[in-house]
């Protein structure tokens, strides 16, 4: 497998306007999150998906912020419309437990999103 | 709630030398504790995790872990610092039980000198 696919790798982008970014996780995978990576803040966990369903998104900074997934094999993070303070460095993570030994996460290379 | 706290935001330490990194949780249960290492420009991966049993816990890379509940720590320790070590490296804890979503540290930058 090719591991965890965020993209794009980077994005530049003026204040106002609407961001996606992509994620495909590990395929077998039941577990997807999104974590949004700050200097000030660290590594803050945003909103995880279980089975394309989303458990908790209470880390989710606010209304301008939305997460689907629409199937197994991809999520989006959309942020619209973007302000200077959103940008980031954004995770995507899979994991096939959540629980147990095995339990694991498996990080993409991450979005690094300017807002200008 | 659980939390971690990672002292030192930077380490810096010579080729060959000892590596430490501190981590100390917080935790209601016995905790699931992981280290992960993001090299630049990179996603976070597992260096070593520990969940039950021994609690010295050895991972990739010639890294280990000792879990101490009495201190409620997890220092991450390598014996000789090798170049190749500069990065990032986070502690993270997670509440089995709870929703074992795990809660990272701050992180901690590892310098390596020649």
């Amino acid at each position: 497998d090719a591991g965890v696919i965020q993209s794009p790798r980077h994005e530049v982008t003026e204040m106002g306007q609407e961001v996606t970014l992509r994620c495909k996780p590990i395929s077998g995978h039941d577990y997807l999150f999104w974590y949004r990576q700050t200097m000030m803040r660290g590594l803050e966990l945003l909103i995880y998906f279980n089975n394309n369903v989303p458990i908790d998104d209470s880390g989710m900074p606010e209304d301008r912020f939305s997460a689907k997934m629409p199937n197994a094999s991809f999520s989006t993070l959309k942020i619209q419309p973007s302000e200077p303070r959103d940008s980031a460095v954004y995770f995507c993570a899979s994991s096939l437990f959540l629980t147990g030994r095995n339990s694991e996460a498996f990080f993409g290379q991450g979005t690094r999103l300017t807002v200008v | 709630a659980q939390s971690v706290t990672q002292l030192g935001s930077h380490v810096s330490v010579s080729e060959g030398a000892l590596v430490l990194l501190r981590c100390n949780y917080s935790s209601s249960v016995p905790p699931y504790l992981f280290w992960y290492v993001q090299y630049p420009n990179q996603g976070l991966q597992l260096l070593l995790k520990y969940t039950t049993g021994a609690t010295l816990v050895k991972g990739i890379n010639g890294f280990e872990a000792e879990f101490k509940k009495s201190e409620t720590s997890f220092h991450l320790t390598k014996p000789s610092a090798h170049m190749s070590d500069a990065a990032e490296y986070f502690c993270a804890v997670s509440e089995p039980g709870g929703s074992y979503i795990p809660t990272f540290g701050r992180g901690t930058s590892l310098i390596v000198h020649p």
